[in-house]
Formats: structure tokens, sequence, C-alpha cells
């Protein structure tokens, strides 16, 4: 079964500060991986995509792949307040496309 | 206007009710998905459907069903709601080309007393 592991946290950061959040899989064919970020309440909005190993960067945020270790996480520069929310990983396989979503990272951002 | 709708927004019913929801789209995408979140458990893959002649059960499809009545729109049906189908419901869309990356739109929160 495939499966995408994050830790659940909470992982709480002082404002300004990096914020880390990683997630593993174990589908060693997966293809496509996507970063999501969830306000308490509302719905997934896409924030990050990375395909190739390596990193990629938009704005504040940097998404890391490494495809031997099957793991891909996503970097937050400069944390505000408004970066509190969950985040979750999603992994789409070969063949299906069905993507695969992690149970999310809960990060809190303090002032 | 949102890309993807849902309605109703919320919605309270009772134990053995009959209740549709319904996702609308204008993104002219191809493939479109029901999840439901549960406080802990993540989304989890509901149906699925990569055109209107196509259907495909997710992980937790007992109990549930849909219809794809256009390329546009994607209904979920509880034929005989539950307490434990109390939860946070998302319809997704996603591209046939591309990256596939999902857009989903605003939950329809469901109680069922």
């Amino acid at each position: 079964q495939k499966e995408v592991e994050q830790n659940s946290g909470p992982l709480s950061v002082p404002e300004g500060a990096i914020a880390s959040l990683n997630c593993t899989y174990s589908d060693r064919v997966s293809q496509s991986f996507f970063w999501y970020r969830q306000y308490s309440g509302k719905s997934p909005e896409l924030i990050m995509s990375i395909y190739s190993n390596g990193d990629k960067e938009d704005g504040r945020f940097t998404a890391q792949l490494n495809k031997a270790s099957q793991y891909v996480s996503l970097l937050i520069r400069d944390s505000q307040p408004s970066d509190s929310a969950t985040y979750l990983c999603a992994v789409n396989p070969g063949g299906s496309y069905i993507p695969t979503f992690g149970r999310g990272t809960s990060l809190i951002v303090h002032p | 206007d949102a890309d993807v709708t849902q309605t109703p927004r919320n919605r309270i019913t009772k134990t053995g009710k009959r209740i549709m929801l319904e996702c609308s789209q204008t993104k002219g995408h191809d493939r479109m998905y029901w999840y439901r979140q549960d406080p802990g458990l993540g989304l989890r893959l509901i149906y699925y459907s990569f055109d209107v002649k196509d259907i495909n059960k997710g992980e937790i499809s007992d109990g549930y069903s849909v219809s794809r009545q256009a390329q546009a729109k994607f209904s979920l049906s509880l034929e005989s709601a539950i307490p434990n189908q109390t939860a946070l419901y998302f319809c997704a869309t996603s591209d046939f080309q591309g990256a596939r990356e999902q857009f989903f739109g605003p939950g329809t929160r469901l109680t069922v007393l």
C-alpha cells in the first residue's frame, strides 16, 4: 500500500524563523509531489509542486525533493503568524495518477 | 467567481435520510474527486471520475454513491446517512494533462444526527 508519512506536529516556530516540514513516501515510482496549505475549516490550497530532485523556490517557500531517500520537504523562510495552518504533502504515483495524501503537519508561528 | 463550487456548504440531517452533495467546476478539467476529511485522519478518497463515463471507487466508498452528470458536475449521495458519516467533504478537480495537481472546492460540512 502506498503511504505518505508526515509528523502530525504541532511544529511551533517563532515569527521570522525558518519552518521545516518533512514528508516521506513509500512508492519509489512516484513522479509528482505537492504541498498544500489548509487553514482550519477551509479547503486545501496548492502552494508548491516539485517533480525532479533538488530544490524549487517560490518566494518564501522552498520545496526539496530527494527521490533516492524518498522524502520531500518544505521550508518556509521568515515565517509569519499567517503561515499557521496544516500542511499536507501529496504524492502522485506512476500509473493511476491518483494522489496519496499525508495526514498533514500542523504549523504554529507565534509572535 | 470560484472555479470549484460545492452545495450545500453546511448540512445537518438525521440518521437514515438520503442526502446529495453537489460539485460544479468551471476549470474545464476532466477529472473529479470526492474526499472526506475527519480530524486526525487526513483526506480519504471516496470516489473519482476521469471522464463522464468513468466512475471509480476510492478507499472508503461503502455507504456512498456518485453521479457524473456532465464534465462539470459530480454529485455524491449518501443513500441512508449514519452518524459516522459526519465529516467535512471536499470535491476536487485535476486536468488530464500537466502536473495533475488538484484544485479543491470550499467543502461541505455534514452533520448526521
